[in-house]
């Protein structure tokens, strides 16, 4: 499975959009970009997963760019609930997520 | 739905003992996982299943594991003997094992065991 690159940290002010990026310069073609988060004490969540259009659910949007080496999650409106570790995997069609260490958002009033 | 049920919340234990996790999943999930998760090398699948068969085992880290999977609504993870390196959080997820297009990897997690091993 390609492997991912994400900034350790960020910051974002409370109601802003925060834009998390991901880098999979050696993502294959039958794979997939997902990604999850995980708030402090629980364990992680699935938010949203794409292949190479962009996809927007209730509580994300993805956009994946056209050559599909990179990705931006984005949480429109962040909230201070939002404050978590967020995870982007690349994965084909086997059940198995190689989790690296995330981006840690910092959600501040 | 309940969600993914892991019992106990906490657990603490002397070295040598043994420890038994205890993992529900969701009704119709046909996969099951078990994680575990440390400060030093973030989550690391251990082991998995499908339709209550282990289908890979690598990330199990020695003999001192291993896993169970009896019945459609119920696994174990087992340590015997434990040591204080064990100590960790250990997660059980569980999904669909054909969904609608590219669900596969949508995993439902459960809220964890924190493993303390003196």
């Amino acid at each position: 499975d390609a492997k991912t690159t994400q900034p350790t940290s960020m910051d974002c002010a409370e109601g802003r959009a925060a834009n998390l990026p991901c880098n999979h310069s050696t993502i294959s073609g039958n794979e997939y970009v997902y990604w999850y988060r995980q708030i402090h004490s629980q364990g992680p969540q699935y938010i949203i997963h794409g292949l190479k259009n962009n996809e927007t659910n209730e509580m994300a949007s993805l956009i994946i760019t056209e050559d599909r080496k990179s990705s931006t999650l984005i949480l429109p409106h962040a909230t201070l609930r939002d404050t978590a570790v967020y995870y982007c995997i690349v994965a084909g069609n086997n059940r198995k997520l190689i989790w690296g260490l995330g981006t840690s958002l910092a959600v501040n009033p | 739905d309940a969600g993914v049920i892991q019992s106990p919340r906490h657990e603490v234990t002397e070295m040598g003992q043994e420890v038994t996790l205890r993992c529900k999943p969701i009704s119709g999930h046909d996969y099951l996982f078990w994680y575990r998760q440390t400060m030093m090398r973030g989550l690391e699948l251990l082991i998995y299943f499908n339709n209550n068969v282990p289908i890979d085992d690598s990330g199990m880290p020695e003999d001192r594991f291993s896993a169970k999977m009896p019945n459609a609504s119920f696994s174990t993870l087992k340590i015997q003997p434990s040591e204080p390196r064990d100590s960790a959080v250990y997660f059980c997820a569980s999904s669909y094992g054909t969904s609608g297009g590219s669900s596969y990897n949508e995993q439902f997690f459960g809220p964890g065991t924190r493993l303390t091993v003196l």
